[in-house]
């Protein structure tokens, strides 16, 4: 089935400093991306739509300089979190849409700001 | 905008028994998908089920299947013989047709599977 791998999958950084997570689709090519967060014990908040060769689309209240996402391939996108704050500690997870129209999920990456 | 409802914070069941999981959203589309997704403490998200608005037959996985109620936009979930591995967090999405659209998700249902 298709498989999207997501890393890091923990990762601490200092404040202040930037942090890159990547998500690639292994088998399948991924036209559009999608980068949500999740804080504790709630669902999944979408923060922006990445598709390939383009701009991300981002949600209002995202910010586009602080979340910086690039999708320069069918099979690989990243989110750079600028500059990072306590307040960004989360976690983050991408999906990539697949020809069966469901979407598969990355395992997430749990990001500390210290 | 689309949006969906999960109206039980939290649900427990004991193993072998039958559970249904409630969901309603709200669209004007007229065709849209509807998916269940589970995600365990592991917190990696996993599609249980499926539903495409036009198909009046609801769909079933196994021990999963869907009441589908589109006049009611009502999407609940079923689990027979409920099994500890099923103990997660369940979350209902809505989806409009066509294309790469994002995923609009509930807040989601706490499972806990008793033994």
């Amino acid at each position: 089935g298709a498989v999207v791998s997501q890393h890091p999958s923990r990762v601490i950084c200092k404040s202040g400093t930037s942090v890159k997570i990547e998500c690639r689709s292994l088998d399948f090519q991924a036209t559009t991306m999608f980068w949500y967060r999740q804080f504790p014990k709630q669902s999944l908040m979408l923060m922006a739509t990445s598709n390939e060769g383009s701009k991300a689309t981002y949600e209002q209240g995202v910010e586009k300089d602080k979340f910086l996402i690039n999708h320069a391939s069918l099979t690989l996108s990243t989110l750079t979190v600028t500059s990072a704050h306590p307040e960004d500690s989360s976690f983050y997870i991408c999906s990539a849409s697949e020809i069966s129209y469901g979407y598969t999920f990355g395992s997430g990456t749990r990001l500390t700001v210290v | 905008a689309q949006t969906v409802t999960q109206s039980q914070p939290e649900m427990s069941v004991q193993e072998a028994e039958t559970v249904t999981l409630s969901c309603t959203y709200d669209t004007s589309e007229s065709d849209y998908y509807l998916f269940w997704y589970k995600q365990p403490p592991s917190r990696q998200m996993i599609l249980v089920i499926r539903q495409e608005a036009y198909k009046q037959q609801n769909a079933t996985e196994n021990r999963f299947s869907v009441n589908f109620q589109k006049a009611a936009k009502s999407f609940s979930l079923k689990i027979s013989d409920s099994q500890l591995g099923d103990a997660a967090m369940y979350f209902c999405a809505y989806r409009r047709w066509g294309g790469s659209e994002k995923l609009v998700f509930g807040k989601g249902t706490k499972l806990t599977v008793n033994p």
